[in-house]
C-alpha cells in the first residue's frame, strides 16, 4: 500500500493569513494531485503535477511537487474564508492509472 | 458537462442484505473507482477498474466486490452488509492516462442497521 501522509490534519486561521500544508509519502508518483472537496460534495480537482521540481500556480494558491516526485506543497496566500474545506492529495501509480488519496486536511478560514 | 451519476443519494439496508451501489459515468472514461469516506481516514479505495471487466483490488476490497460488465457502469457489491460499512461511498472516473482529472460523484450515504 502506498500512503501519503498529509499534515497539519487540522488548521483553524484567520482571514488574510499565509499557510502551508504538506503532503509525503515514501513512494515514487507518476503524478500528484490536489482537490478540494466541500460538506455534501465530491472533490473537485483542483491541480495536477507531473514533473519533479514543478510549481503550478492557482490565484492565490502556490502547488509545488517535489525534486523526487514523493512529496508536495501547497501554499495559500492571503486565505479567504471560501477557501474552507477538505483538501485532499491524491497520486497516481502503476500500469493502470490507480489513483489514491491521503487522509486529506480539513481548513476553516475565519473572517 | 461531464457527469458522474451514483443511483442514490442515501441508502439503510439491513445487517445481512446484499447490497448494490451503482455507478454511471456519461464521459467514456477508462478508469472508475469505488471509494469510501470515514471522517479522520480520508477516501481510502476499495476497487477500481481500468477497463470493461477488467478490475484491481484496492486498499480495503474485504467484503466488497464489483462488476463493470459496461463501460459506462460500473457497480460495487457489498455481500452481506455490517454495521462496519456504514459510510458515505464515492464513485470516481477519469481518462486511462496519467494525470488526468477524476471526476466524483455526489456520494452514497449508506447506513447499515
Amino acid at each position: 500500500t502506498q500512503l501519503l501522509e498529509q499534515s497539519p490534519q487540522f488548521l483553524s486561521i484567520q482571514e488574510g493569513e499565509n499557510l502551508t500544508v504538506y503532503c509525503n509519502s515514501s513512494s515514487v508518483f507518476s503524478s500528484l494531485q490536489w482537490y478540494r472537496q466541500e460538506p455534501g460534495e465530491g472533490p473537485v480537482l483542483l491541480v495536477t503535477v507531473v514533473t519533479g521540481g514543478e510549481v503550478k500556480k492557482l490565484k492565490r494558491l502556490t502547488f509545488q511537487f517535489g525534486d523526487a516526485r514523493k512529496d508536495s506543497s501547497l501554499h495559500i496566500t492571503a486565505a479567504q474564508p471560501g477557501d474552507t474545506g477538505l483538501y485532499l492529495c491524491a497520486g497516481e501509480s502503476g500500469a493502470n492509472s490507480k489513483l489514491t488519496f491521503g487522509k486529506g486536511i480539513t481548513l476553516s478560514v475565519r473572517p | 458537462d461531464v457527469k458522474v451519476t451514483q443511483s442514490s443519494r442515501y441508502l439503510v439496508k439491513r445487517t445481512g442484505e446484499k447490497v448494490f451501489l451503482e455507478c454511471v459515468q456519461d464521459m467514456d472514461h477508462e478508469n472508475m473507482f469505488w471509494y469510501r469516506q470515514d471522517p479522520g481516514l480520508g477516501l481510502r479505495l476499495i476497487y477500481f477498474s481500468y477497463d470493461v471487466k477488467m478490475k484491481e483490488k484496492g486498499d480495503i476490497p474485504e467484503g466488497y466486490s464489483v462488476s463493470r460488465e459496461k463501460k459506462e457502469r460500473f457497480s460495487l457489491i457489498l455481500e452481506s452488509a455490517s454495521t462496519n460499512q456504514t459510510s458515505m461511498y464515492l464513485c470516481a472516473s477519469k481518462v486511462g492516462q496519467f494525470g488526468t482529472e477524476a471526476f466524483f460523484g455526489q456520494g452514497t450515504r449508506l447506513t447499515v442497521v
